[in-house]
């Protein structure tokens, strides 16, 4: 089956400017998660789903990282003002919330790089 | 979340075993410890995870210390396709569902 994908690839944006950036993630999971993975670092988290509701955004570096997910399943996080240090990849992971023991597996879509000029 | 310590890389050649170790000397009594790869220019993947008893799927296995205070990855073997970032991140499930990862193993697999 589809797994999760993310859209686009690549952005690059000048400093200054806004970017959007989606993630399909595997039907029918109920967590979503966003990641950002600076270059030769592992990722770090950044803001969680359960359903349509951001249960945790306490990795968002500041104010003008936003995330949503208005209908529980595509999200969008949304960087506004972008600095030269917000470039790295943005990866996105869905899990089912099964509430598996041991913590549900989470898959990763490819991730979107974003350069910031 | 606890932490892992890895070794920065490692080398292994085609068709021989690999074992990729872990330390996590702080992990706590409801900590799972869960492996995830990532290949180049993809996102990670996971691998396996388990709690106190050694585990076996198709990709690897996981050996755990009796004092889980250490944990071995182990690719029986190794293919050119496992060249990846090995990470060991420790995982309470539950309430507590983001992966915290480390810098990990970079993994050469030499033909």
């Amino acid at each position: 089956g589809a797994g999760v994908s993310q859209s686009p690839r690549y952005k690059v944006a000048k400093r200054g400017q806004d970017v959007a950036l989606r993630c399909d993630p595997i039907s029918g999971h109920v967590s979503l998660f966003w990641y950002q993975q600076a270059l030769g670092q592992g990722p770090e988290f950044l803001t969680y789903f359960q359903n349509e509701a951001q249960l945790d955004k306490s990795g968002l570096p500041s104010d003008r990282f936003f995330a949503e997910r208005p209908e529980g399943s595509v999200s969008t996080l949304k960087i506004q003002r972008t600095q030269q240090e917000d470039s790295a990849v943005y990866l996105c992971a869905s899990s089912s919330l099964g509430r598996a023991r041991g913590g549900d597996t989470q898959y990763f879509g490819p991730g979107t790089r974003l350069t910031v000029l | 979340d606890a932490k892992t310590t890895q070794p920065n890389s490692m080398e292994s050649n085609e068709e021989e075993p690999v074992h990729l170790p872990c330390n996590h000397s702080t992990i706590s009594g409801t900590d799972y410890i869960h492996w995830y790869r990532q290949l180049p220019s993809q996102g990670p993947e996971y691998v396996i995870h388990g709690l106190t008893s050694n585990v076996n799927n198709r990709m690897a296995s996981l050996a755990i210390a009796e004092d889980r205070k250490s944990s071995t990855l182990i690719l029986h073997r190794a293919t050119l396709r496992d060249a990846a970032v090995y990470y060991c991140i420790l995982h309470q499930g539950g309430s507590n569902y983001k992966l915290t990862f480390g810098k990990g193993t970079l993994l050469t697999v030499n033909p």
